[in-house]
């Protein structure tokens, strides 16, 4: 098992804003999955991305995996107040993995 | 997908005390995770609960302190023991479904 590493740690924009966050990993991995996690609420997954794919879009969510980098994005196009929430990044190699989190991204959007 | 519910959603317990909190899963599921949120903190594993053997603590985490039970495939406690004020934290449960992981809403403990 490994863990993602966000980044930023914490992000301020205007709603309305575009919202981009990073993720970096070390090792080989099947897929990479965004997780959500609302103030003082459970966890939301958002998105989960296959070591074969390039970029994965879901509503206004936008992720991208550079495999060769080992590196990931999830953009959040014109944020909304209740987008405000942390944002972990998953990356796994197995589908028996321990899912081990970073440190997530805290993003605040500011109506 | 599964739909996790945990009991309690919070409480308030004194030092030295136990707490017995339920995960219960609407489906059946092979691998369970229990996670500890501090105040500020991301996430830590505290231990996978598969069921038909004994939980794996992670490093830092023991069964005397954390026991946890896994009875059949839909339902697990975590009983946090001989309790202190560091142990306020959001305890959560959650499950595996292929690479997919999916969590109940937590419980929100406060010892003092």
């Amino acid at each position: 098992s490994q863990q993602g590493e966000e980044d930023p740690q914490a992000l301020s924009i205007q709603e309305g804003e575009n919202a981009t966050m990073n993720c970096s990993y070390k090792t080989s991995i099947n897929n990479l999955q965004w997780y959500r996690q609302n103030s003082g609420r459970g966890l939301v997954h958002l998105i989960l991305i296959r070591s074969n794919e390039r970029e994965k879009h879901s509503g206004r969510l936008r992720v991208t995996l550079d495999t060769s980098k080992k590196s990931s994005s999830l953009l959040i196009t014109a944020s909304r107040a209740a987008d405000t929430a942390s944002y972990f990044c998953v990356p796994s190699e197995t589908s028996y993995d321990k899912v081990i989190f970073g440190p997530g991204t805290s993003l605040s959007v500011i109506p | 997908s599964a739909v996790i519910s945990q009991k309690p959603s919070r409480d308030i317990c004194q030092r030295g005390t136990s707490l017995t909190i339920q995960c219960q899963v609407d489906s059946q599921v092979t691998m369970m995770f229990w996670y500890r949120q501090q105040p500020g903190q991301s996430l830590t594993l505290i231990a996978t609960a598969n069921q038909g053997s004994e939980a794996t603590y992670e490093s830092g985490f023991v069964i005397d302190k954390f026991p946890i039970s896994r009875p059949n495939l839909t339902f697990s406690t975590l009983t946090v023991s001989n309790m202190s004020p560091e142990d306020s934290s959001i305890y959560l449960c959650s499950v595996r479904l292929g690479y997919e992981q999916y969590f109940g809403p937590g419980t929100r403990l406060t010892v003092t």
